[in-house]
């Protein structure tokens, strides 16, 4: 059965720390990794991460990919309160022609001042 | 461009009353996707279209769920009866349906089923 796993599931740190989210997958058909932050809302769009090795950064974020390992992490730089939010990482796989996502059940993150 | 936009935000309904939940996808999108999400839990597929037609239905609970796109743009998702384990929110997401294009949420519809 596929599946997405997150660790950890939930994770306090203080303003300016470093984190690292974890996120292992086992997804037929994979095609890409994809990194979700989700406040009170939608889930935002993040990363999406195809080739393996090939780190993405945005800002003090920043992703990798290892396919032959099936994991891929995030980090978060000084972390500031704002980054508080769950987030969620998702494998996307190719049924036929379209494509669809397996989401892991989160990591809550709570930066405190 | 404007996002993925969904209505009601919140309802609260009784069990085995029925609900509906309204998606307007970004506009050009052909893919539309529901998810529930349980609290505590990531989203998990409903039903998939692809333009006016449904790609993946094969977690939908067809005996009380339906989903329809007519004309491929909007998106309504009916629960009849309802029932307490419904309680989650109801997430709405779009795509252009190519390769490697990115799915965008909208800010999901809270229902309560008491």
């Amino acid at each position: 059965e596929d599946k997405v796993v997150q660790s950890p599931l939930s994770l306090v740190v203080h303003e300016g720390d470093t984190v690292t989210l974890n996120c292992s997958y086992e997804v037929t058909n994979f095609r890409s990794l994809l990194w979700y932050k989700q406040e009170k809302k939608a889930p935002t769009f993040l990363f999406m991460l195809t080739s393996s090795g090939i780190e993405k950064k945005s800002g003090r974020l920043s992703s990798i990919l290892d396919k032959k390992e099936l994991f891929s992490i995030l980090n978060i730089t000084a972390t500031q309160t704002g980054d508080s939010a769950i987030y969620l990482c998702a494998g996307l796989y190719f049924g036929g022609s379209q494509g669809n996502l397996i989401f892991g059940k989160g990591t809550k993150l709570s930066v405190k001042p | 461009e404007a996002g993925v936009a969904q209505s009601p935000r919140y309802k609260i309904i009784e069990k085995r009353q029925s609900v509906a939940f309204w998606c307007n996808p970004i506009s050009g999108h052909a893919t539309l996707y529901w998810y529930q999400q349980i609290l505590g839990q990531g989203p998990k597929l409903l039903i998939q279209f692809q333009n006016n037609g449904v790609v993946d239905d094969s977690q939908l609970p067809k005996d009380r769920f339906s989903a329809e796109r007519l004309k491929g743009v909007d998106s309504t998702l009916k629960i009849q009866p309802a029932k307490l384990e419904d309680s989650a929110v109801y997430l709405c997401a779009s795509s252009l349906g190519q390769t490697g294009s990115p799915l965008h949420f909208g800010n999901g519809t809270r229902l309560t089923v008491t």
